[in-house]
């Protein structure tokens, strides 16, 4: 079955750095990657997407990798600001079919002013 | 209004009881599924419906059932909760139509099982 890490189940930053979160998978290949944050207590929301043939997306501050050879998604937030504290989520889609999303664990985000 | 709502939005109820969680949409997806989170563990797929008629067990159904009695009304069910049910629940919705399956989440049920 697929297998999802996001290697930080936490990770400090100071205000106005760079947040550097991974997503690692093994097996198949997903067609592909979403991001999403979640607020405590919250439901997840959904930030961006990049496809399998795509090598970069960007929103505003926020930029997503993505590299099918080392099976890895990086999710980058520029200028952070303590308001970009939350939890983030990475979700594979393997593809057309009846398989759902398949989420990580998260990665706890705190921006320090 | 929200697009995806949730009732109750907490409970506490006792070891042994039957309880029902709702979730409505008005988004019009045909997709809808049932999560749990614990701390430290993310999100565990409980249940899943891809339209009215058909009805997926997740990762952790057991001690859970589940009712789509509409496209847009899709319920829990714990027949008999036990304590470890206690968590926070969510209820999500997607449209595969678009070829991405990006999902819409509740604001989620704080169950509380004594």
């Amino acid at each position: 079955s697929q297998k999802i890490e996001q290697n930080s189940e936490a990770l400090n930053i100071q205000e106005g750095k760079t947040a550097t979160l991974t997503c690692n998978y093994t097996n198949y290949s997903p067609a592909y990657l979403q991001w999403y944050r979640q607020d405590p207590g919250r439901g997840p929301v959904f930030l961006l997407l990049i496809r399998e043939n795509e090598k970069e997306k960007r929103k505003e501050r926020l930029k997503v990798t993505f590299d099918t050879t080392l099976k890895q998604s990086l999710f980058h937030i520029t200028a952070s600001q303590p308001a970009d504290s939350a939890t983030y989520l990475c979700a594979l889609f393997l593809g057309p079919g009846n398989t759902p999303l398949v989420f990580g664990k998260g990665t706890r985000l705190s921006v320090i002013a | 209004d929200a697009d995806v709502t949730q009732t109750p939005r907490n409970r506490i109820t006792k070891t042994g009881k039957r309880i029902m969680l709702e979730c409505s949409q008005t988004k019009g997806h045909d997709r809808m599924y049932w999560y749990r989170q614990d701390p430290g563990l993310g999100l565990q797929l409980i249940y899943y419906s891809f339209d009215v008629k058909d009805i997926n067990k997740g990762e952790i159904s057991d001690g859970y059932s589940v009712s789509r009695q509409a496209q847009a009304k899709f319920s829990l069910s714990l027949e008999s909760a036990i304590p470890n049910q206690t968590a926070l629940y969510f209820c999500a919705t997607s449209d595969p139509g678009r070829g991405t399956d990006t999902q819409y989440f509740g604001p989620g049920t704080r169950l509380t099982v004594l």
